[in-house]
């Protein structure tokens, strides 16, 4: 058990909707990421966000947008959805945000499908 | 760009032998490197890692090599078990250490 939860962990839903992803990072981390695994794209990294401000910024769709709130938790929103969305969706968290790496821990992960 | 690639995209190895996944790499800046592993239904853990200013580290059962000059870095596990039937990844942080750049994974299976 890595600390980090996501909910929920199976999401099915349809063209053209909106879900809403949520991740709970570990106790004390301040740094949530998000990353996408497609079956063809591999794990690829969509957003950082360190202490509730957005740090970086991958390939991440404009239908796609994210936050972290005050208690650290972050939510990642996917809008307009397609049937390339259908994806596996990971949360990771590291104790901060600096320029050198830190170690990230991977949530469960929740997997989207879009019918 | 894949700046890091997994060319195998499997591996069967029989219980007790070694198993080899390498992983190359294309951005020169890139200056350490990490393995994770996956199992089913679970999130990547960290395996082991390596800085680009050594060309090993051996953590129990598992070494990591890299060759800076040849861009490449490969797993070794030995003896294999069962349990380490899994995917491995093999990813590099981003210079701002924000990010992690993925290989497309190997499914290694060690054959009891």
């Amino acid at each position: 058990d890595s600390g980090v939860t996501q909910t929920p962990k199976h999401l099915i839903t349809a063209t053209g909707q909106r879900v809403t992803l949520r991740c709970s990072p570990r106790s004390g981390d301040l740094s949530v990421y998000w990353y996408q695994q497609s079956l063809d794209q591999g794990l690829q990294f969509l957003i950082h966000y360190y202490n509730g401000e957005e740090r970086a910024k991958g390939n991440i769709l404009e239908r796609f947008s994210a936050q972290q709130f005050p208690d650290l938790h972050s939510e990642l929103n996917l809008s307009s959805l397609e049937l390339g969305d259908s994806a596996l969706y990971f949360c990771a968290s590291s104790a901060s945000g600096a320029s050198s790496y830190n170690e990230q821990f991977f949530g469960p992960g929740t997997r989207l499908t879009v019918l | 760009d894949q700046q890091v690639k997994q060319n195998s995209p499997s591996l069967s190895v029989q219980e007790g032998r070694i198993s080899i996944l390498n992983c190359d790499y294309t951005n020169s800046m890139f200056d350490y490197f990490l393995w994770y592993k996956k199992y089913p239904a679970e999130g990547p853990t960290f395996l082991i890692s390596i800085s680009s200013i050594k060309d090993k580290n051996e953590d129990g059962r598992f070494t990591v090599f890299l060759n800076k000059s040849a861009k490449h870095l490969s797993l070794h596990i030995v003896p294999s078990q069962p349990g380490d039937s899994a995917v491995y990844f093999c990813a590099a942080p981003s210079n701002a250490g924000n990010m992690l750049t993925f290989g497309g994974g190997t499914r290694l299976m060690v054959k009891p």
